[in-house]
């Protein structure tokens, strides 16, 4: 089952500008990790932060865990058009290796 | 890094037929691998966990029967498609478990069910 929620379902924004997407669970997580899907490819890991992390950086690429709140964000600086793509959520339940995603952010860079 | 392939990467098929797909992790062994479906504009829903030498483990509401899984070698899992229908045409991806709980991922296959 799918327990992510993600907003906005669909964002579009001007390269240059800074793109944020959230994600919310509702169990217990080891760690959140965000994946980014080209159109009709497979999913390439983007980021990782543990259940005790708060907030973590890679390149352009900032996550932001609230375990209080049960949410996450991603916050994509500079956009370019080549970030265009499906992003998604995932969470690393305790106990299991499996992994349950969110319903994914369509982001669309406009050059 | 480490890679997983899926084959093939497109089927069309009539209706009644059965599927099979393949999975291999290609510089890496997987005792484990997991098979998600994807619909149009929406997100990954896990259907089974393919575990090696042992029985798959299904989520709840996929058929065992209509989805049959085999992990046959340490590098191999297989979903076969039974009396494929149209409802059935969809994204069909594989993943491999990797460091600290992430996943790498085939790039999928495309099956659509004339």
């Amino acid at each position: 089952s799918q327990q992510g929620e993600e907003d906005p379902q669909a964002l579009s924004i001007q390269e240059g500008e800074n793109a944020t997407m959230n994600c919310s669970y509702k169990t217990s997580i080891n760690n959140l990790q965000w994946y980014r899907q080209n159109s009709g490819r497979g999913l390439v890991h983007l980021i990782l932060i543990r259940s005790n992390e708060r907030e973590k950086h890679s390149g352009r690429l900032r996550v932001t865990l609230d375990t209080s709140k049960k949410s996450s964000s991603l916050l994509i600086t500079a956009s370019r058009a080549a970030d265009t793509a499906s992003y998604f959520c995932a969470t690393g339940i305790q106990g299991a290796q499996k992994l349950v995603f969110g319903q994914g952010t369509r982001l669309t860079i406009n050059p | 890094g480490a890679v997983v392939s899926q084959h093939p990467s497109w089927v069309i098929c009539k209706s009644g037929t059965s599927v099979k797909i393949e999975c291999r992790s290609l510089d890496f062994q997987a005792t484990t691998m997991f098979w998600y479906r994807q619909f149009p504009k929406q997100s990954l829903m896990l259907m089974a966990t393919s575990n090696e030498g042992s029985k798959a483990t299904y989520e709840q509401g996929v058929e065992k029967d209509k989805f049959l899984i085999n992990h046959a070698s340490l590098t191999l899992s297989t979903l076969t498609v039974t009396s494929a229908h149209p409802e059935d045409s969809s994204f069909y991806i594989c993943s491999a478990p990797a460091q600290l709980g992430t996943q790498y991922f085939g790039p999928g296959t495309r099956l659509l069910v004339l």
